[in-house]
């Protein structure tokens, strides 16, 4: 399967600083998106980059996509208390009508 | 800003009992699709539907899982006869195209006693 796992599983920064979140996979896929998931909560859909993509941005946020390695990256630039959460990254099947989720990175951000 | 919205939040039902887990896309998807989340353990995708049939489902997705669109709106899960191991948060996810931004429901979380 094209499975995401990220790495690493928990982080811990103070407000203000960079986190960054590394996801790996497996498979060929023809996109591959970002969410993030407060405790016992839905999922929030944050990003998406497509496979033909090596940098996207929207706000605070930046993906890079490296499929020659099967990994992307998320950047929370001056991170805030509220950046508070787990962050999954999901590469979805080439059909695209599949996404395999990893076991998620846990954020904290301390104030 | 749409959204998609399952009922209910949080249901608790017997084992051996049938269940079923309400979904509204938003309005204008057609790819429509359910995920599941054990406490604790990764969200795993169980089925995906499109055009009024399920075009990819994972292992989970045995014969005790159906799917249905009844109307132009609802998309529902059922679970014919509960087990304890299907205590779980269900989600539920559209988009309007193949690879493109899935949204999530908020998720209903199903306790199996």
């Amino acid at each position: 399967s094209q499975q995401g796992e990220e790495d690493p599983q928990a982080l811990s920064i103070q407000e203000g600083e960079n986190a960054t979140m590394n996801c790996s996979y497996k498979t060929s896929i023809n996109n591959l998106q970002w969410y993030r998931q407060n405790s016992g909560r839905g999922l929030v859909h944050l990003i998406l980059i497509r496979s033909n993509e090596r940098e996207k941005h929207s706000g605070r946020l930046r993906v890079t996509l490296d499929t020659s390695k099967k990994s992307s990256s998320l950047l929370i630039t001056a991170s805030r208390a509220a950046d508070t959460a787990s962050y999954f990254c999901a590469p979805a099947s080439p059909a695209g009508n599949m996404l395999t989720f990893g076991g998620g990175t846990r954020l904290m951000v301390k104030p | 800003e749409p959204e998609v919205t399952q009922t209910p939040s949080h249901q608790v039902t017997q084992m051996g009992q049938e269940v079923i887990l309400r979904c509204v896309p938003i309005s204008n998807h057609l790819y429509f699709y359910w995920y599941r989340q054990i406490l604790g353990q990764k969200v795993e995708f169980l089925v995906s539907f499109y055009n009024n049939e399920i075009s990819e489902k994972s292992e989970i997705f045995d014969d005790q899982f159906s799917v249905e669109r009844p109307d132009g709106s609802n998309f529902t899960l059922k679970i014919r006869s509960t087990k304890l191991e299907d205590s779980a948060m269900y989600f539920c996810a559209s988009n309007g195209q193949l690879n493109t931004e899935a949204f999530f429901g908020q998720g209903t979380r199903l306790t199996v006693v």
